[in-house]
This record gives structure tokens, C-alpha cells and sequence, in this order.
């Protein structure tokens, strides 16, 4: 079972290069979102969608975009990247979150790490 | 708005000894409540859930109660085992249609050694 897989794995990228972290879940679920996890400060939320063509901003979108084209893909595009966006990154999708149980469903995530 | 406040770590406990990370929150109505547990080199996954006041949640031998009154929800074991060596959080989602988000707190390291 795929669940929710993400790629790559571990980058490394230099202060103004751009990139694009890629999700994508074959359980056909209408919510996805990404996360950041730094030191200290648990996980804070980018950007998240609630279907195909709708996206919406998080806690922390600066420097980010999203697109949502499809159900089961979810990119997260580093437009110029920084040394703050040296970061762990999660992606998550959930079939129930608008329904109250909230259950999220999460890659193994991207280590970034900007130079 | 909304937050969780989890007991800072790490948390260091012999094998089969009792466990509680303790969680509050901030949030208006009745949000639900969350456990997710992250092992070592991998995404989070759901441990346990509540969804209304004086539920208790409990997966793996884990329980939490989710507490109006005092806005919390404590993840307790009774004895824990190597393998339970995780960073938990507590995380909490808003009640009603239209919410999205899941706050989390800034996690729990627990180490168990043997």
C-alpha cells in the first residue's frame, strides 16, 4: 500500500535555486496539505487543499506555492530558495478532515537543506 | 487562536515504567483532540483520537482523556517498552464545517531504554 509518497527524500539546493518537493496519494482523498517541522517548533502548516483547482494558505506560505491539478498530486514549489527553508517536509492528505475525525495521513518526508 | 502546549522533553523512562506526557489547549467550542506518534526516521501516524469531552482514546496500550474542564488531554501508559521510543504530539482540529487545519504542539522526545 503506496499511501501518501513523497520525492525526493533529501535535497540539497544553494541560496536562490528553486525546486519542487513532490506528493502524491492513491487513496483519493480530497484533502492535502504541507508541513514544515523545524527544531523546537513542532509543525506548522504551508499550504493545504480541499480538491482539485481549490488551494489555500497555512501558518507559514511565505516563499511557497501550490498547485492542485489533480486529486492525488500536490506539489510544493521553493521559488527562491533561503537558508530558513532548511527544513523537514511533510505531506499529509486526509478523506475526513472536514467531517470531524481529522485523520491524517502522512509521507516519510523531504529533508531540505539550503546552502 | 488556537494552540497546544505539550511538556517539554526529552523524556528519558526505564523499560515498563509509567508514562504521561502531559498536553493543554487553547481553542474555541469543542475541537477534537489527537496523539500522533513519529518513529525515528519516518512520517507521523494517528495513535489515538477523542473527538468529544470525557471521550478516551486508547490504541497500543495508550489512553488519553480529553477534558473540558481543564482543557486537557494527557497521554498516559502504563508500561512502556523500547520500542514505544518516539517524539508524540498532541494536535487539536477545530469543530465545524470548513476547518481544515490541525495545530500540533511542538512534541514530546521519549527515549525508553531497556
Amino acid at each position: 500500500n503506496a499511501g501518501v509518497t513523497q520525492t525526493p527524500k533529501f535535497q540539497v539546493l544553494k541560496t536562490g535555486q528553486s525546486m519542487t518537493l513532490q506528493c502524491a496519494q492513491d487513496m483519493n482523498h480530497e484533502y492535502m496539505s504541507w508541513y514544515r517541522q523545524d527544531p523546537g517548533m513542532g509543525l506548522r502548516l504551508i499550504h493545504y487543499s480541499v480538491g482539485a483547482g481549490i488551494t489555500d494558505q497555512g501558518e507559514v506560505p511565505n516563499g511557497y506555492n501550490v498547485s492542485r491539478s489533480t486529486t492525488e498530486d500536490f506539489p510544493l514549489r521553493l521559488l527562491s530558495a533561503a537558508p530558513s527553508q532548511t527544513s523537514v517536509y511533510f505531506c499529509a492528505s486526509s478523506g475526513s478532515i472536514g467531517t470531524g475525525t481529522g485523520e491524517l495521513f502522512f509521507g516519510e518526508g523531504s529533508r531540505l537543506t539550503v546552502l | 487562536g488556537d494552540s497546544v502546549t505539550q511538556m517539554e522533553g526529552p523524556v528519558t523512562l526505564s523499560e515498563e515504567a509509567f508514562l504521561t506526557i502531559n498536553c493543554t489547549y487553547t481553542a474555541t467550542g469543542y475541537p477534537s483532540l489527537f496523539w500522533y506518534v513519529q518513529y525515528p526516521g519516518e512520517g507521523l501516524q494517528l495513535l489515538l483520537k477523542a473527538t468529544k469531552a470525557d471521550d478516551k482514546g486508547s490504541n497500543k496500550g495508550f489512553e488519553a482523556t480529553y477534558r473540558k474542564e481543564t482543557t486537557s488531554f494527557h497521554l498516559e501508559k502504563g508500561s512502556v517498552q523500547v520500542s514505544d521510543s518516539a517524539v508524540y504530539f498532541c494536535a487539536l482540529k477545530r469543530s465545524g464545517a470548513g476547518s481544515y487545519q490541525l495545530t500540533f504542539g511542538k512534541g514530546t522526545k521519549l527515549s525508553v531504554i531497556p
